[in-house]
């Protein structure tokens, strides 16, 4: 059964630094989303990756996709206080198109 | 098109009580999910819905839950004798299944249930 795991679950941060979050996932899938959920809010669709090698790009983040490793990243550039949010990958699989979440990751941006 | 709508946007009930969501997806939207969020956690798969035919459904859900989208359009989240452990978000969305194109997959604002 498909299962994804995200890292870090946890993510404090200077504004203007770079990093990455980390979704893996178990079983073969050519297709991933990312959100973003902000306190007491639904979720907001960021990119839908869907093929190997995919990349795409909005403002200061950047998402991408190996299905061959089973790994996309969430990479945050010059992080700004409004970034500050939960971030989800939620990973479709192959075999039956259920979707599946990671447990996100909580960002904090300090100003 | 105002996107994905869901009602109530909240609920309040004893336990034992039947509660129903209903979730109105995009009109061209031919796959409607179900997912159920508490807190700290990221939204977890109950079921989903290609037009009218329900397709997938968690081996998790209880017999308790059962879900309609009897003409393809909107859909019914029906929860039997709720328990305090039903108490959470139920989060809608639907998306297209036609074309590559158009796989982003669009939620709803939510159902916030309590069960008390």
């Amino acid at each position: 059964e498909l299962k994804v795991e995200q890292n870090p679950l946890f993510l404090s941060m200077q504004e203007g630094k770079n990093y990455t979050i980390y979704c893996n996932y178990s079983t073969t899938s050519d297709r991933l989303y990312w959100y973003r959920q902000d306190p007491g809010k639904s979720l907001e669709s960021l990119f839908v990756l869907l093929s190997n090698g995919a990349v795409k790009q909005e403002g200061r983040l950047m998402a991408s996709l190996d299905t061959k490793a089973r790994l996309s990243t969430l990479h945050i550039t010059a992080a700004v206080h409004d970034l500050s949010a939960t971030y989800f990958c939620a990973v479709v699989s192959n075999r039956d198109d259920k979707i599946i979440f990671g447990k996100g990751t909580r960002l904090h941006i300090l100003p | 098109d105002t996107g994905v709508s869901q009602n109530p946007r909240h609920k309040i009930t004893k336990r034992g009580q039947n509660v129903t969501f209903r979730c109105d997806p995009i009109s061209e939207h031919n796959r409607l999910y179900w997912y159920r969020q508490t807190l700290g956690q990221g939204p977890e798969f109950l079921t989903y819905f290609q037009n009218e035919a329900q397709l997938e459904k968690s081996r998790l859900l209880s017999d308790r839950f059962s879900a309609e989208r009897p003409k393809g359009s909107f859909s019914t989240l029906e929860i039997q004798r709720t328990e305090q452990g039903d108490s959470a978000m139920y989060l809608c969305a639907s998306s297209s299944h036609l074309r590559v194109q158009f796989y982003e997959q669009y939620f709803g604002p939510g159902t916030r249930l309590t069960v008390t």
